[in-house]
């Protein structure tokens, strides 16, 4: 089957650095992508890794380990504004079908 | 401004009465899907749909049906919802299906009683 798996919680203080991991098994794998999603709102689109190695925008990073069936979000100087829920994502073919898979999200609680 | 528009935001039903909740981007994007979310489950796909009259299932599409007759539209059709239909609903649009990011639409309360 198809499945990804992310910690549920991960609690840090502001301005640290916090790692979210997600492994994932899936069939046809094109790339995984990470989005954002408060409390009430839509998810939003953060970073995409279609190959091996570290993507940066700004205070976010995620990498991508093919190999391992292995990424991470890594967010730095975190504040406020970065509590909410963190979903992986893969794209999953089977038999030329385009599934999109979510893992069931990590929330992030940053403490003053 | 390029987004992605789900009407009704919220809707409050009853067993068996058909709805339909509509989606629609201005992004001319391919690939459009709709989703539930529902409490420890995180994103389930129901339906996708590649362009024009190609749709397919997603995850999780019994109780549900979907439509693409033109490129920006991909209402969601309950015929008898039921109550276990209650859940968050987002559509999403991206230009293809493989890498691109998805746009998501901000979210159909919908709860069947």
């Amino acid at each position: 089957g198809q499945s990804l798996e992310q910690p549920s919680e991960v609690t840090a203080v502001e301005g640290a650095i916090v790692q979210i991991n997600c492994t994932y098994q899936t069939s046809g794998f094109y790339g995984l992508s990470w989005y954002q999603q408060h409390d009430g709102g839509a998810p939003t689109f953060l970073s995409y890794n279609g190959l091996d190695g570290l993507e940066e925008t700004g205070r976010f990073s995620s990498f991508l380990s093919r190999s391992d069936s292995y990424g991470y979000l890594l967010l730095q100087e975190l504040q406020m504004k970065d509590s909410a829920s963190y979903f992986c994502a893969v794209v999953g073919v089977t038999s030329g079908t385009y599934k999109y898979i979510f893992g069931t999200g990590t929330r992030l609680k940053v403490l003053a | 401004e390029a987004q992605v528009t789900q009407n009704p935001r919220y809707l409050i039903t009853v067993t068996g009465k058909k709805l339909t909740v509509t989606c629609s981007q201005n992004m001319n994007h391919e690939y459009m899907s709709w989703y539930r979310q529902d409490p420890g489950l995180g994103l389930r796909q129901i339906y996708y749909s590649m362009n024009v009259e190609v749709t397919d299932k997603g995850d999780v599409p019994e109780g549900y049906k979907v439509s693409r007759k033109e490129k920006r539209n991909f209402p969601l059709i309950l015929e008898s919802p039921s109550p276990n239909q209650t859940s968050l609903y987002f559509c999403a649009s991206s230009f293809r299906q493989t890498t691109d990011t998805q746009y998501f639409g901000p979210g159909t309360r919908l709860t069947v009683l």
